[in-house]
């Protein structure tokens, strides 16, 4: 299996610009994660989905963030308007159901914003 | 709110220099603690889970304890390539589901 695959890698934009960041999970997992992470912080999850569903996104800092997942083998994550303090690595995890306790993370998107 | 803390933030060892990390914590009825490893420009990656005080997990050179309060991973006899940040998670009573609170990290460097 190739993993789970987030895209862009690298993504350096200008405040207030939209900002869309990718994730495609492990094939037949249920739950999928997605978690942001900066120096003065460390790793904190920002909102998760099982079977596509959002369960809890009440780690979302705000309204300009907004996650989506349309279909088991895809989820974004959007920014709108994008600001500086927004600047940090968005990871995206996914897990089988019956074993959420090991949750497989992509590589990560390291977002600046300008 | 559950607090997770670990330390020291920064470990400098010797190759073969075994020493312990610590993760302290503060939860409403745990549900699970975890050990991640993380590599500089990559996802943290799963070591062990620990579900109960005196719980003890082993992978080769590392072995995770569990008490009421803290846990340990411990190293023996380190390699430059177990260099990493290892990350600390707990889930509990005061998660919803399957969210999981991190410590910082303790960033670990093996020197040969």
């Amino acid at each position: 299996d190739a993993g789970v695959i987030q895209s862009p890698r690298h993504e350096v934009t200008e405040m207030g610009q939209e900002v869309t960041l990718r994730c495609k999970p492990i094939s037949g997992h249920d739950y999928l994660f997605w978690y942001r992470q900066t120096m003065m912080r460390g790793l904190e999850l920002l909102i998760y989905f099982n079977n596509n569903v959002p369960i809890d996104d009440s780690g979302m800092p705000e309204d300009r963030f907004s996650a989506k997942m349309p279909n088991a083998s895809f989820s974004t994550l959007k920014i709108q308007p994008s600001e500086p303090r927004d600047s940090a690595v968005y990871f995206c995890a996914s897990s089988l159901a019956g074993g959420v306790d090991t949750q497989y993370f992509g590589p990560g998107t390291r977002l600046t914003v300008l | 709110e559950d607090q997770v803390t670990q330390s020291p933030e920064a470990l400098r060892l010797q190759e073969g220099e075994s020493s312990s990390l610590n993760c302290s914590y503060t939860v409403s009825g745990l549900r699970g603690l975890f050990w991640y490893r993380q590599d500089p420009g990559k996802g943290p990656e799963f070591l062990f889970t620990l579900y109960s005080a005196g719980e003890e997990k082993e992978k080769e050179r590392l072995k995770a304890t569990l008490t009421k309060k803290e846990s340990f991973l411990h190293i023996t006899a380190p390699k430059p390539e177990d260099s990493a940040t290892y990350l600390c998670a707990v889930r509990s009573n005061s998660n919803s589901g399957y969210a999981l609170n991190f410590g910082k990290g303790t960033s670990l460097l093996v020197t040969p």
